[in-house]
């Protein structure tokens, strides 16, 4: 069974506009940390954001925003007022045993395709 | 500056013969990881490492074999290189930080084109 599901293979969304890319993980360790990355046509992958398992507060960092429901096992990337330079490839990853030395090699999903028009 | 590097950065070889790609990292990073990249699939791990000497299979290992005879190297080595092999490879590495974090956060190099034909 996939650990982190991505289920929207491509995204379209208009310049300035928000938009929400869809990350659900499945996993029973109770400690555990959530990335994004994006990938440009470049192909460098660049972190985004980090979400811890228990962190108390949604993660944010500029525009972005994870909108983190641990009961529904889901870790949405917000990015708000959608930029051109936007346009990329989306991955969500988790990697497990956070702080209790599990395997520190985080599962990515299949990711998503972001396209901004303006 | 801090950076993990790849090369080479595209290779174009042919089946059978025997290719390494390398990878550094300049930041003292424990942990070590090869994925490949392919259309609709995302990254899938191939090999990782946790330190000097130690490494373990990931997902799609058949078909390579790395070694991590120092910390800041982890190369990758196709012994005999066959077409389904072709991807864009990626080495990452990351911090072994028991306090958790945003400091696991894996740092990639810049992606290795390979194919093989």
């Amino acid at each position: 069974a996939q650990k982190i599901t991505q289920t929207q293979p491509g995204m379209f969304v208009q310049e300035k506009e928000a938009v929400t890319l869809d990350c659900t993980y499945d996993t029973s360790d109770p400690s555990y940390g959530l990335f994004w990355y994006k990938q440009p046509s470049s192909g460098e992958m660049i972190f985004l954001i980090y979400q811890g398992s228990y962190d108390q507060q949604n993660a944010t960092e500029g525009r972005y925003s994870l909108n983190f429901q641990k009961a529904r096992k889901s870790a949405n990337l917000v990015i708000s007022a959608s930029q051109l330079g936007d346009s990329a490839m989306y991955f969500c990853a988790m990697r497990e045993g956070v702080g209790t030395g599990g395997s520190y090699i985080p599962t990515f999903g299949r990711g998503t395709s972001l396209i901004v028009h303006p | 500056e801090a950076q993990v590097t790849q090369n080479p950065r595209y290779l174009i070889t042919v089946t059978g013969k025997k290719l390494t790609v390398t990878c550094s990292q300049n930041m003292n990073h424990e942990y070590m990881s090869w994925y490949r990249q392919d259309p609709g699939l995302g990254l899938r791990q191939i090999y990782y490492s946790m330190n000097v000497e130690v490494t373990d299979k990931g997902d799609v290992p058949e078909g390579y074999k790395v070694s991590r005879k120092e910390k800041r190297n982890f190369p990758l080595i196709l012994e005999s290189p066959s077409p389904n092999q072709t991807s864009l490879y990626f080495c990452a590495s990351s911090l072994k930080s028991l306090a958790g974090g945003s400091t696991d956060t894996q740092y990639f190099g810049p992606g290795t084109r390979l194919t093989v034909l």
